[in-house]
């Protein structure tokens, strides 16, 4: 089946650098991804939609300067935080929905998600 | 108001029997999909179940199916002889409208814990 595949699983940073999270489609061709954001226990919160090409599309709340997103290709999505903070700590998430199924049952794919620690 | 209702933080069963997640949702779209996924601690999302707003018969797959009234907005998961590796959190979630790449919305979850 269809893969996500997401790296850094894990990533540890001082304050006030930047770090860079990549989200790729493995086999097939992915013209949006999503990058949610989750806190322990919490559920994941929608943060912003890549597309492919064009400016990401954010959600309310979210800093555009602070998360950087980037879609340059049909495959990759990379998500950067920037000058980040201990409160950045976080796990992300990237997902792409698979737009050329056949069906329209499950077509969404998660990748692995990462864990950053800010310290 | 929320689009996504999940009432119970927690939830607790014993080994073999059957539990069930609640989920409630609110949408305008006549076509939407729901969705139930498993998120263990090591955060990945794992697929379980998934129901179409036009789908006549509720979903199932293997020990999981989804008990879907439509006219109460209620899409519950149950999980039949719970297994300890079913000890997880679960999200339920929709995707509004007819197009494949809409955004999830998510449940706020519900911690499944399976005792022997």
């Amino acid at each position: 089946g269809a893969v996500v595949s997401q790296h850094p699983s894990r990533v540890i940073c001082k304050s006030g650098t930047s770090v860079k999270i990549e989200c790729r489609s493995l086999d097939f061709q992915a013209t949006t991804m999503f990058w949610y954001r989750q806190f322990p226990k919490q559920s994941l919160m929608l943060m912003a939609t890549s597309n492919e090409g064009s400016k990401a599309t954010y959600e309310q709340g979210v800093e555009k300067d602070k998360f950087l997103i980037n879609h340059a290709s049909l495959t990759l999505s990379t998500l950067t935080v920037t000058s980040a903070h201990p409160e950045d700590s976080s796990f992300y998430i990237c997902s792409a929905p698979r737009t050329d199924a056949l069906f329209f049952g499950n077509t969404i794919y998660f990748g692995e998600g990462s864990w950053l620690t800010v310290v | 108001a929320q689009k996504i209702t999940q009432t119970q933080p927690g939830m607790f069963v014993q080994e073999k029997e059957a539990v069930t997640l609640d989920c409630t949702y609110d949408t305008s779209d006549q076509s939407y999909g729901l969705f139930w996924y498993k998120q263990p601690s090591s955060g990945e999302m794992i697929f379980l179940i998934y129901q179409g707003s036009y789908d006549e018969q509720n979903a199932t797959e293997g020990r999981y199916s989804l008990n879907f009234q439509k006219a109460r907005k209620s899409a519950n998961l149950v999980i039949s002889a719970s297994q300890l590796g079913d000890s997880a959190m679960y999200f339920c979630a929709m995707r509004e409208g007819s197009q494949a790449g809409t955004a999830l919305i998510f449940g706020k979850g519900t911690t499944l814990s399976v005792s022997s």
